[in-house]
């Protein structure tokens, strides 16, 4: 089964420090694999989209990274503000017969503390 | 319009009620994927649309569940008989087209609860 798993799932941690969340799936065959930042009560909104062929990308103080041979991502939070505040999914795409159908993991809740 | 609009905002049923939830895609943009979140959930996959053909509606959890979208912009997501199990946040998302790497943006979604 097509799993995405992510860890930890909740975080908290003070204004200005970084930290960086994990994601382990099992999707296959893998298309891509994105983070998305949700605030409660709102849609998902992207942050990084990476194929297969990259292994890092950046959006401001956001940094993901993947690891395609182990099926690994991280995303990396720079100098962390209030409004970071939010729950942080990781989704990859399956391609599976040319159809783009995506897998959500449940999300890491951050919450940084003035 | 300057996102993706999802209408009502909040619909409270009864069971057994049909419901009729409608999202707005960006326009021009010609995929619309329908997610369903539980709480302390991620989204989980419902279908996806194509233009106005259902592309991969695997994700719909019985044939309670449909979704049209006639002229490949609205989409209309339609629950019969609901039951308490289906009450959740309903997402829409639009994208320009099917890709790799094409930027999903979501809607608010719709709060559905079945009392």
């Amino acid at each position: 089964k097509n799993q995405v798993e992510q860890s930890p799932q909740s975080l908290i941690i003070l204004e200005g420090k970084n930290c960086t969340l994990q994601c382990n799936y099992t999707v296959s065959p893998f298309s891509n694999l994105r983070w998305y930042k949700q605030d409660t009560g709102r849609g998902p909104v992207s942050l990084t989209i990476m194929t297969f062929s990259e292994n890092t990308k950046s959006n401001g103080r956001y940094t993901a990274t993947l690891d395609a041979d182990t099926k690994q991502s991280s995303l990396h939070i720079t100098a962390s503000q209030l409004s970071d505040s939010a729950s942080y999914i990781c989704v990859v795409g399956d391609s599976t017969s040319g159809t783009y159908k995506y897998i959500f993991g449940t999300g890491t809740r951050l919450k940084v503390l003035a | 319009g300057a996102g993706v609009s999802q209408t009502p905002s909040n619909k409270v049923t009864e069971k057994g009620k049909y419901v009729e939830l409608r999202c707005d895609p960006i326009s021009g943009h010609t995929a619309l994927y329908w997610y369903r979140q539980s709480l302390g959930q991620g989204p989980e996959f419902l279908i996806y649309f194509q233009g106005t053909g259902a592309a991969d509606d695997s994700g719909l959890p019985n044939d309670r569940f449909f979704a049209v979208r006639p002229e490949g912009s609205v989409s209309t997501l339609k629950i019969q008989r609901t039951e308490r199990g289906d009450s959740a946040v309903y997402l829409c998302a639009s994208s320009l087209k099917v890709s790799g790497r094409d930027e999903q943006f979501f809607g608010p979604g719709t709060r559905l609860t079945v009392l």
